[in-house]
Parts: C-alpha cells; sequence; structure tokens
C-alpha cells in the first residue's frame, strides 16, 4: 500500500492564481481530511469528508473548496491564492469509526 | 466542542534527560487522547493513544502517556531521551461518538543536544 499521497510536494504561486492539491489514499478508507499546519498554530482544519459525495467545513475553511468524488480521492482547491494561504497542507485519511489519522507527506505551499 | 493545550512550546533537552510534555483538553464527555510525532522534513505518524481501560499508555521508541481524567490531562514521558527524538509532538482529542476528525493542540518542538 502507498497510504496517503499528496501531490506536489512543493508550489509556487502568485497571488490571484488557482490550484489544486491532490490527494489520494489507497486504504479504502472512509474519512479524509485536509490541514494547514502554521508556525505555533499546530494543525487546523480545512476541509474534511466522512465518504464520497460527503464534504464538510473546518475550522479555516474560507478560500477553499473540495469535493469528493471517489472514495480514494479529495483534492483541495484554491480558488484566488492569497499570501495568507502560505503553508504547509496536509491530508489525512482514517477508518470509520477508528480515529488514528494516516498523514501524508504534506505539500509545502507558497504565495507570493 | 472540545480544545486541546500543550503547555510547553519548546523543549531543549540534553540526551539522557528525562521529558515530560504537558497536555490538556476541554471537554467534559469520554475523549479519545493520542499523541502524534513529527520528524523533521517527514509527516505526522501516530506515537501512541488512549481509548479505554489502563490509563498508562505504551507507544513507541519507549514513550508513554497517562490519562488523568481528573485532570483532563495526557501528558508525554519518556524517561531518558535520545537525539533523533528530536521531533515537534502533537496532542489530539477526539470526542467519543464525534465526528472521528481529532483537535489538535499546537504542538511542542523538541530539541534534543547530543
Amino acid at each position: 500500500n502507498a497510504g496517503v499521497t499528496q501531490t506536489p510536494k512543493f508550489q509556487v504561486l502568485k497571488t490571484g492564481q488557482s490550484m489544486t492539491l491532490q490527494c489520494a489514499q489507497d486504504m479504502n478508507h472512509e474519512y479524509m481530511s485536509w490541514y494547514r499546519q502554521d508556525p505555533g498554530m499546530g494543525l487546523r482544519l480545512i476541509h474534511y469528508s466522512v465518504g464520497a459525495g460527503i464534504t464538510d467545513q473546518g475550522e479555516v475553511p474560507n478560500g477553499y473548496n473540495v469535493s469528493r468524488s471517489t472514495t480514494e480521492d479529495f483534492p483541495l482547491r484554491l480558488l484566488s491564492a492569497a499570501p495568507s494561504q502560505t503553508s504547509v497542507y496536509f491530508c489525512a485519511s482514517s477508518r470509520l469509526g477508528e480515529d488514528e489519522q494516516y498523514f501524508g507527506p504534506g505539500t509545502r505551499l507558497t504565495v507570493t | 466542542a472540545q480544545s486541546v493545550s500543550q503547555h510547553n512550546h519548546h523543549v531543549i533537552l540534553s540526551e539522557a534527560a528525562s521529558l515530560e510534555l504537558g497536555c490538556n483538553y476541554s471537554y467534559g464527555g469520554t475523549v479519545n487522547l493520542f499523541w502524534y510525532v513529527q520528524y523533521p522534513g517527514q509527516h505526522l505518524q501516530l506515537l501512541l493513544k488512549y481509548f479505554s481501560g489502563d490509563p498508562l499508555v505504551k507507544g513507541i521508541k519507549g514513550f508513554e502517556a497517562e490519562f488523568i481524567k481528573s485532570k483532563f490531562s495526557f501528558n508525554l514521558r519518556k524517561p531518558s531521551v535520545q537525539w533523533s527524538d528530536t521531533a515537534e509532538y502533537f496532542c489530539a482529542v477526539n470526542a467519543e461518538g464525534g465526528s472521528y476528525i481529532p483537535t489538535f493542540g499546537r504542538g511542542t518542538s523538541l530539541i534534543v543536544h547530543p
């Protein structure tokens, strides 16, 4: 199993550009989520999904969209990038009824 | 909603020193508790977890944590740290019967000098 994979690993955007961060898992996990990690702020939940076709907002959803068309994939879209979105983004998945999160390797995003 | 506090933001130790990282949560019901570790340049991975039973939980690499319900605490301990323990440590809590998406603390950066 590859576990949770994320692409790209690094990305630089200009303010106003849009892009999609990819996340995929091959463990047939129902739950998937996106976090951003900023110095001194820990991990903050952006959006999460409890299954295909079902998504919900987390703590910091503004400026981000998600969709879950399949169990495996959970892309995160930045609609119009802003410098405040400079961060490291982690995707995670877990099995229904279990709480252990499996994290991807992260995407380091810089918005100039 | 639950919240998690990690009181130590930065800890610097010498090898062989003992470690205790504090974690407190606020939630009145039953919780599941976790410690995750993030080594430099890597993703988070589970260190240990507590769901029920013995409140003293042992994890990987000699770490343990004790759940004290009366103090709403889940402190992480290791009797003798190594240089390779240099990492960021995150406490997380999930309310039982909730969304299964945990709330994370802000993290503690641990630097161990050889």
